[in-house]
């Protein structure tokens, strides 16, 4: 089964950018594993922003974008709020299955 | 608006059956190409994906799960299920149902697995 890698932690300042990536064990992501981002804060179910690698919810911020940089998917955050601090998992498909990466814990410090 | 509910026991005995059910309204669990999902996660961990079904009938699970695991659906009741047999302490976790595309999830239930 393959596995999907994301940065432990991470830290942004407030107004800050900072970009997330989520990593296959089996090669180079393409739009192909259709990335999905999700967010998650304490104590609440995730939320999706982000699927099929660009396209947003409704109710996804104008100032979180996604992508495919350098063979990863990735998730960009750009002038963070403190409302932002949560957990992020990124989510990829492969043939007939679906594999979570492990998260990162956004910090904006 | 499409809303998701989980439902089901939340206490399960060692080596019994976990069997959950999810309430989908606002959209057809038959119709539109959409995979509906169970998805876990213990207590302080991360997301475990466990299995879908798309909207054809075919399903898929998480190959470590695989022989534990079955997901069935009712469209009378506009209902998916799950069931996850011989369970053990390391099952417990919320169990949410899901539309991932766009993101629909459910609330989530805690199912504790204990004696």
């Amino acid at each position: 089964q393959a596995v999907v890698t994301q940065e432990p932690s991470l830290t942004v300042s407030p107004g800050g950018t900072v970009t997330l990536t989520c990593d296959s064990s089996t090669g180079a992501v393409t739009s192909g594993h259709y990335p999905y981002w999700f967010q998650q804060k304490p104590g609440q179910a995730p939320r999706t922003l982000i699927y099929d690698t660009d396209n947003k919810h409704s109710w996804t911020p104008a100032r979180f974008s996604g992508s495919l940089l350098g063979g990863k998917g990735a998730l960009t955050l750009s002038g963070a709020l403190p409302e932002d601090e949560a957990e992020y998992y990124c989510l990829l498909s492969y043939s007939g299955a679906v594999v979570f990466g492990g998260g990162t814990k956004l910090t904006v410090l | 608006q499409v809303q998701l509910q989980e439902s089901g026991p939340g206490l399960v005995k060692p080596s019994q059956t976990l069997s959950l059910t999810c309430t989908v309204s606002g959209a057809s669990i038959t119709s539109g190409n959409y995979y509906w999902h169970w998805i876990r996660q213990p207590a302080g961990k991360g997301l475990e994906w466990i299995g879908r079904f798309y909207t054809s009938g075919r399903t898929a699970y998480n190959p470590s799960l695989k022989s534990r695991v079955s997901i069935s659906i009712d469209t009378s009741r506009s209902q998916f299920s799950l069931r996850l047999n011989s369970v053990t302490a390391a099952d417990t976790a919320i169990y949410y149902c899901a539309r991932l595309s766009p993101g629909y999830w459910g609330q989530g239930i805690l199912v504790t697995v204990s004696s």
